[in-house]
């Protein structure tokens, strides 16, 4: 049973171009929404998160929106540079337990 | 310097044989975890561990337990491998009133 839904598995994106990947959650617990970035051969590594008090957070070129009603939520690339290839995991965690889940993960290519 | 450290990186092995992964953190956490990457690259949580708590994904083998020596220490112990333990498996800490989770480098688990 995968709590947190992420798509797309996979996603090619030209350099300057937005990237745009997606999250849909079922437990209406979880109250933080990170995303990670991992590169090959390393850990995950914090890129932004949210919390469902506020429907969108911009740091730099990385945006997450949030639809609590829809309970969902995205992370927007602007400006898509070839070091942003990476797989990105949106996660969630809820309000009783500090374990996060994660989303399957999304596998982003910026051509140059 | 490093925040999370695990040891060892790469770890090869025949079925059957029992294997320890450690992991030590210098953040002054007060709550470690284990993840287990498979090779589609889902991250899933496998124990969470503080110095009062610990707490169990139920889908979790009891051929895997964590041992903690101490509160920046949290090593992974698996009795009699199986060729489906092959994944990639990542520490992380986290205060346990923080939401942000810091992880390690990986240690991937090939069992022949």
């Amino acid at each position: 049973q995968q709590q947190v839904k992420q798509s797309p598995q996979s996603l090619i994106v030209q350099k300057g171009g937005i990237s745009i990947i997606n999250c849909a959650y079922e437990n209406t617990a979880f109250d933080y929404f990170p995303w990670y970035q991992q590169f090959p051969g390393k850990g995950p590594a914090l890129l932004i998160a949210i919390r469902p008090d506020v429907s969108e957070k911009k740091e730099g070129r990385f945006t997450i929106s949030f639809n609590k009603s829809a309970k969902q939520f995205s992370l927007h690339i602007m400006d898509s540079q070839p070091g942003d290839s990476a797989t990105y995991f949106c996660a969630a965690r809820d309000n009783a337990g500090n374990m996060l889940t994660f989303g399957g993960g999304t596998r982003l290519m910026v051509k140059p | 310097d490093t925040a999370v450290s695990q040891t060892p990186k790469y770890l090869v092995t025949q079925m059957g044989n029992d294997k320890s992964i450690k992991c030590e953190q210098n953040l002054g956490h007060d709550t470690m975890y284990w993840y287990k990457q498979d090779s589609k690259k889902f991250l899933k949580i496998m124990f969470s561990y503080n110095n009062k708590e610990l707490i169990i994904n139920e889908t979790v083998p009891n051929r895997f337990s964590p041992k903690s020596p101490d509160k920046a220490h949290l090593n992974l112990h698996i009795n009699s491998l199986e060729l489906g333990d092959s994944a990639v498996y990542f520490c992380a800490s986290s205060h346990r009133t923080n939401t942000e989770a810091f992880f390690g480098q990986g240690t991937r688990l090939t069992v022949v």
